[in-house]
This record gives structure tokens, C-alpha cells and sequence, in this order.
């Protein structure tokens, strides 16, 4: 089956501790992006990948990492998560180029920071 | 000016009725258009493509107007399981492909 997968889903931890999340699709796809959701703010992008070796920040990258290593997996890091960083967070994948370029989403990870 | 906008809402209408939504671009470069549907707490998943010539799929239109920067989604005859938040997103040419979301608009479909 097609998907984007992230772990964890729900996640509490305290301020100051590293964590990663971790985003994995089977797709072969070029694409792969980090998004932060919060309420009234709608989905704004962190970091992305152009393909393997290739990430470019996003609209809100302060405070996180990622790396692109493998063309299947997009880990997001958070050095020293904060409670600002408490948010949902969603991975998403896609081919490059093309009319269709469909972005499909992992099921969202829930970051509490306390 | 936000690159793509939308009326948040929530837009509260009954079963059966027929609604429409309308979301703006800034960049007159935008290539690609898409509507994506968004349940409470879940992931986003793609609604339609929407291409220059309009396109159509059960009770969902999509329409373009490129010389006014909008695109558009019709709803007909409503059902409460269409009851969701609605993103518009716009993808600019140029080979950059970065893909911008609106911030979704609500739609509540009651009784």
C-alpha cells in the first residue's frame, strides 16, 4: 500500500530534550516536506527536500533540522524542542514536476513540549 | 497580502444545500491548482485537481479564473459527512515547485 508513515503519533516531552520524528514513504517520491499545524494558523512549512541531499527551509525553520539521506526518509529534528514547537506535525511526499504533483501526507504526529 | 487566501469561516449550511468557496493567489506565475479536504485532527488528502477548463466529479465542481486569481469549489446537495475544512493549494512554475497552502475554510453541514 502506498503511504507516508510518521512516528511517533503522540508524543509528550519536556523542554530541552532532543527528539526526532521520524517520516518514511515507499512511493519513490522526489519530495518530501515537513508542515506545523496550530489553530488559526493552517499549515506552514518547516523544511523541504528537493531529492536526496537536497532540503531547503522552509517559511518556519527556526528551531528544527532534518536530513535527507535516503530518498525514502525525512527525519525531523528538534534539538531543543520548546514549548512553542508544541504543535501537530505532518509529513508529505509527492513526485517532482508534472500537473498532478498530489501531495500525500502522513498521519501527523502530535508534539506536546512542556 | 498572503500568497493564497481563503475565508476561514466556518460556513454552517443545511443537508441538501449547495455551497461555494473561493480561494485567492497573488503570484500570477501559479501553474497548479489543487483543493484538498482536512477531517478535524487528520491528514489532508487531495479533493480534486483543478485545471483551466473547470473540472467536475460527482457533486464537486472546481473552476479557475486565471485573470482574477481565484479558483473555486462548488459543493452540491451537501451531506453532513461533507462536513471538513477545504485548502486550497497553489503550486508556482518556474521549476521551484514549492506548493502553498491556504489556511482552509470550514464547512459545517447540519440536519
Amino acid at each position: 500500500e502506498a503511504q507516508v508513515t510518521q512516528n511517533p503519533r503522540y508524543l509528550i516531552t519536556v523542554t530541552g530534550k532532543k527528539l526526532t520524528v521520524t517520516c518514511s514513504q515507499n512511493m519513490n517520491h522526489e519530495y518530501m516536506s515537513w508542515y506545523r499545524q496550530d489553530p488559526g494558523l493552517g499549515l506552514r512549512q518547516i523544511y523541504y527536500s528537493m531529492n536526496v541531499e537536497v532540503t531547503d527551509k522552509g517559511d518556519v525553520p527556526e528551531g528544527y533540522k532534518v536530513s535527507r539521506k535516503e530518498k525514502r526518509n525525512f527525519p525531523l529534528i528538534l534539538e531543543s524542542p520548546s514549548p512553542n514547537q508544541t504543535s501537530l506535525y505532518f509529513c508529505a511526499s509527492s513526485l517532482v514536476g508534472g500537473r498532478a504533483n498530489e501531495q500525500f501526507f502522513g498521519p501527523g504526529t502530535r508534539l506536546t513540549v512542556l | 497580502r498572503k500568497e493564497v487566501e481563503q475565508d476561514p469561516g466556518p460556513f454552517n449550511v443545511p443537508e441538501g444545500a449547495t455551497v461555494a468557496f473561493n480561494c485567492t493567489y497573488s503570484n500570477s506565475a501559479s501553474q497548479s491548482f489543487f483543493w484538498y479536504r482536512q477531517d478535524c485532527r487528520k491528514e489532508p488528502k487531495l479533493l480534486m485537481s483543478v485545471y483551466s477548463s473547470g473540472n467536475e466529479d460527482g457533486r464537486f465542481t472546481a473552476q479557475l479564473n486565471r485573470a482574477s486569481q481565484y479558483i473555486s469549489l462548488l459543493i452540491r446537495d451537501s451531506k453532513l459527512s461533507d462536513s471538513a475544512t477545504y485548502l486550497c493549494v497553489v503550486t508556482s512554475s518556474g521549476g521551484s515547485y514549492i506548493p502553498t497552502f491556504g489556511r482552509g475554510t470550514s464547512l459545517i453541514v447540519h440536519p
